[in-house]
């Protein structure tokens, strides 16, 4: 199946500091990325939608000022935690869809990003 | 109201047994997916299986089945000679708008089960 890769796996950083997480489509074209956030044993929650060469669409409460995506390129979206708090210390998880693939009915997952802030 | 309900915040099952894992949704739309995810310790999101509002056979991929009924809403998950390494969070998630382009598969999750595989 296809592979959406996520960068990094983990980090920890220093409160009023930005973080930038990498996704990248492995071997398929993703003109829609998602970007969801996953608080301790809880589900995962949708943050936004990020599309290519456009601006991404931000879900209810997110703010979209702290957390900037941007998706240059058919194989690469970024999610950028700007000024970052404790409370933003969560499980960040990117997916893709593969439209034009074997695979169309099947969203690929990233491996997710743990981050700290301390 | 929920979109995806999972009722069962835990269960438990022997290896080599059967499971059903419970989902129900809540949806307008006719067009819509149904998706079961594992998530193991390390956080990854596993993909299992996919069914379409408009399949009329149940899906199956190896030891996964999805109970698909449709009146009653509901996309149960059955795990088949359960293994030790089934032991995970499992998480029924909903796509709407299947084809529309509107919603292009942004998902909802359920809140998920811990299933624990006992030797």
């Amino acid at each position: 199946g296809a592979v959406v890769s996520q960068h990094p796996s983990r980090v920890i950083c220093k409160s009023g500091t930005s973080v930038k997480i990498e996704c990248r489509s492995l071997d398929f074209q993703a003109t829609t990325m998602f970007w969801y956030r996953q608080f301790p044993k809880q589900s995962l929650m949708l943050m936004a939608t990020s599309n290519e060469g456009s601006k991404a669409t931000y879900e209810q409460g997110v703010e979209k000022d702290k957390f900037l995506i941007n998706h240059a390129s058919l194989t690469l979206s970024t999610l950028t935690v700007t000024s970052a708090h404790p409370e933003d210390s969560s499980f960040y998880i990117c997916s893709a869809r593969d439209r034009g693939g074997l695979f169309d009915t099947e969203a690929f997952f990233g491996q997710g990003t743990r981050l700290t802030v301390v | 109201a929920q979109k995806i309900t999972q009722t069962q915040p835990g269960m438990f099952v022997q290896e080599k047994e059967a499971v059903t894992l419970d989902c129900t949704y809540d949806t307008s739309d006719q067009s819509y997916g149904l998706f079961w995810y594992k998530q193991p310790s390390s956080g990854e999101m596993i993909f299992l299986i996919y069914q379409g509002s408009y399949d009329e056979q149940n899906a199956t991929e190896g030891r996964y089945s999805l109970n698909f009924q449709k009146a009653r809403k509901s996309a149960n998950l059955v795990i088949s000679a359960s293994q030790l390494g089934d032991s995970a969070m499992y998480f029924c998630a909903m796509s709407e708008g299947f084809d529309s382009g509107g919603s292009n598969y942004k998902l909802t999750f359920g809140k998920g089960t811990l299933l624990t595989v006992n030797p």
